[in-house]
């Protein structure tokens, strides 16, 4: 099993549309969330983090719930140039201070005129 | 501001031949990695060093060495490429505390082919 999943989609949604993309992690040691997005043939770039009483930047909105071990992005109001692959990003603790980015494998997001 | 620098861009290599991949930042940041990315499965940690002269091995090190013996600089060098390590390579830096809230910033990436 990965230690991130996502739905790799890919999501096709008009101009103006609301889409949910989600995420789940397997381990519970996991200390910090972030979702990152990548176009095509770049690099990622850091999106947001997520933080457990869920955070908005502008039309984006994060949730995280530990419990579930589940993390989903919100993009309300889509535009042309949200198309994209989203990341999820989770952050686990190896030895020491040491820490591990564990990214899952991307959804792919095409907003369409 | 340059950030994450990698050279160089594009690279086609014979299986069993070696090449270095450069990667510097210019944010003084504590904390580099490497990363590479194959269709459908996500970046995957190589090499990772969390200060100069420190370095460690991620999810898949086999077949690469680092080193860093500076804070700004962080090689990752293939020893004998093999068609496997045909990927797109990643470098990312950040600060020493670093996923907590900030994540990690990339470089612009290297694709590597080897035939």
């Amino acid at each position: 099993r990965k230690e991130v999943e996502q739905d790799p989609g890919p999501f096709n949604v008009p101009e103006g549309a609301t889409v949910a993309f989600n995420c789940t992690y397997s381990n519970s040691a996991s200390q910090s969330f972030f979702w990152y997005r990548q176009d095509c043939r770049k690099e990622p770039k850091l999106l947001m983090s997520v933080y457990s009483s869920g955070n908005e930047d502008g039309r984006f909105t994060a949730q995280l719930n530990r419990a579930s071990q589940y993390i989903s992005l919100l993009i309300r109001d889509s535009k042309l140039s949200d198309s994209a692959t989203y990341l999820c990003v989770v952050n686990i603790r190896l030895s020491g201070s040491a820490r591990q980015l564990t990214f899952g494998s991307g959804t792919q997001l095409t907003v369409l005129p | 501001n340059a950030g994450v620098t990698q050279t160089p861009k594009f690279q086609v290599l014979k299986t069993g031949q070696s090449m270095t991949l450069q990667c510097a930042q210019d944010m003084n940041h504590e904390y580099m990695s490497w990363y590479r990315q194959d269709p459908g499965m996500g970046l995957r940690l190589i090499h990772y060093s969390v200060g100069a002269g420190i370095t460690d091995q991620g999810e898949v090190p086999n077949g690469y060495n680092v080193s860093r013996s500076t804070t700004e600089d962080f090689p990752l060098r293939l020893l004998s490429a093999a068609p496997s390590q045909t990927s797109v390579y990643f470098c990312a830096s950040s600060l020493k505390d670093p996923f907590a809230t900030s994540g990690a910033f990339f470089g612009q990436g290297t694709r590597l082919t080897v035939v």
